[in-house]
């Protein structure tokens, strides 16, 4: 069956430091999100990818984040400069068009020192 | 803005038993409401979804519910097992825009006692 991947599993980083998360969403699927969940916290939503550019995006998703699809297969999420507070489990999660069930990532989980 | 509720925070029972989830929505301009599973470290399992205009959605043991004028919805795990033992996640999609981004409740965590 076909899954989301993500890479890395785990990925520790210094602060002020660059950080890009990949995920492979299932092939057919035409929308992509990123989500993260901070340690006890409630699953965030930070951003929405359609047709090559963002749909919608969160608060939290500032000018430090971005996203980017550089093929047809990987979708990445990049932090520019990261703060302690970014330390968090990253999920991406992708959908097809008419199928509403999201499907998500086995998830990233970032530590920033 | 939208916020979800999920009690209890946690739950114990023992093997066999029948047990309903609860979650709850300020907003009811829902477009969808979808049920999750997620094990301690790991990623999200998409259980059921339910669509707006639907009352509820079965698989399996699992049987989720949804009424949306009172912002509510169920999931009722038939003769639970120990391999239920897990977070169990509402979220809902709001109904405007396409996105269909999700948010979520803080989780139930089960653990089903052999």
């Amino acid at each position: 069956e076909p899954e989301v991947t993500q890479t890395p599993s785990h990925q520790v980083t210094q602060m002020g430091q660059e950080v890009i998360l990949r995920c492979v969403p299932i092939s057919n699927h035409l929308y992509f999100y990123w989500y993260r969940q901070i340690l006890g916290q409630k699953v965030e939503f930070l951003v929405s990818f359609y047709n090559n550019e963002i749909s919608e995006k969160s608060e939290i998703f500032d000018d430090q984040f971005s996203v980017e699809r550089p093929d047809g297969s990987n979708f990445t999420l990049k932090i520019r400069s990261t703060k302690l507070e970014d330390s968090a489990m990253y999920f991406c999660a992708s959908r097809s068009a008419p199928q509403e069930t999201q499907y998500f990532g086995p998830g990233t989980r970032l530590l920033v020192l | 803005k939208q916020e979800v509720t999920q009690i209890p925070a946690a739950l114990s029972v023992p093997e066999g038993e029948n047990l309903v989830l609860n979650c709850s929505f300020t907003d009811s301009a829902i477009y969808n409401l979808q049920w999750f599973r997620q094990d301690p470290g790991k990623g999200l399992t998409s259980l059921l979804l339910i669509q707006s205009s639907q009352r509820e959605q079965t698989s399996g043991r699992l049987n989720a519910s949804l009424d949306k004028s009172s912002g509510r919805s169920t999931l009722y795990i038939a003769a639970s097992q120990p391999g239920d033992s897990a977070t169990y996640l509402c979220a809902v999609s709001d109904s405007i825009g396409s996105a269909r981004q999700l948010t979520f409740g803080s989780g139930t965590q089960l653990t089903v006692l052999p």
